[in-house]
């Protein structure tokens, strides 16, 4: 299995500004993903976070947007860029470990 | 556009009854699927997964799977209060990409 911790664990932030969520995985996985979640909503997959190399985005989300890190196996950032008030959301990160998907305890992020 | 399809519910059971929640998929080449449990606040919790035609069992929970009606399942026996929670079925396609269903609200009453 894999422990996943995520760093905030919620903000409030002002509309216009930007910030960057963190992602710790306790072990080497192979895969990283970054979903988002509305409230009463299921996950949305924003996008693959590749190592060494830029991340993989789904239809309708981009990197200007949600630029992507991940520089080794175990750590990825997401950063919500100029962000407005559609940005509040629970964003979650989440690994495979084995055959198996593990998701952080998630960001709750509040837009004003 | 490749998608899981689920009842939101609620679906309601008493205390010690069997719950069942169910699945459909429209992507054929879907080799594996899961099951996930989320409380209220909290981020999904893997239940189970299974990838092979049959049941499959682990403690209270048994999956099902057939892949000829595209159909998953989640048997919750002996229900119990605390599995009250939104449970959410997910396929994994190619390339570790899994698409999620909306969830079933489950309330097990006491």
């Amino acid at each position: 299995s894999a422990v996943i911790s995520q760093k905030p664990s919620r903000d409030i932030c002002q509309r216009g500004t930007s910030l960057t969520i963190q992602c710790q995985v306790d072990s080497q996985v192979t895969m990283m993903f970054w979903y988002r979640q509305q409230p009463g909503q299921s996950l949305t997959l924003i996008a693959t976070a590749n190592q060494g190399s830029e991340a993989t985005y789904e239809s309708g989300f981009v990197i200007d947007k949600f630029p992507i890190s991940r520089p080794n196996l175990t750590f990825s950032t997401l950063t919500v860029s100029n962000m407005s008030p559609e940005d509040s959301s629970i964003y979650l990160c989440s690994a495979v470990s084995g055959y198996e998907q593990y998701f952080g305890p998630g960001t709750r992020l509040t837009v004003t | 556009q490749k998608e899981v399809e689920q009842n939101s519910g609620p679906l309601s059971v008493p205390e010690g009854a069997i719950a069942s929640l169910n699945c459909t998929y429209s992507d054929r080449g879907s080799q594996s699927f899961f099951w996930y449990r989320q409380y209220s606040g909290k981020s999904p919790e893997l239940i189970m997964f299974i990838y092979s035609n049959g049941d499959k069992e682990d403690g209270r929970f048994t999956a099902q799977l057939n892949k000829a009606s595209q159909y998953v399942s989640l048997l919750i026996r002996d229900s119990q209060p605390s599995d009250s929670a939104t449970y959410l079925c997910a396929a994994h396609t190619g390339g570790f990409k899994t698409i999620f269903g909306a969830g079933t609200r489950l309330f097990v009453k006491a």
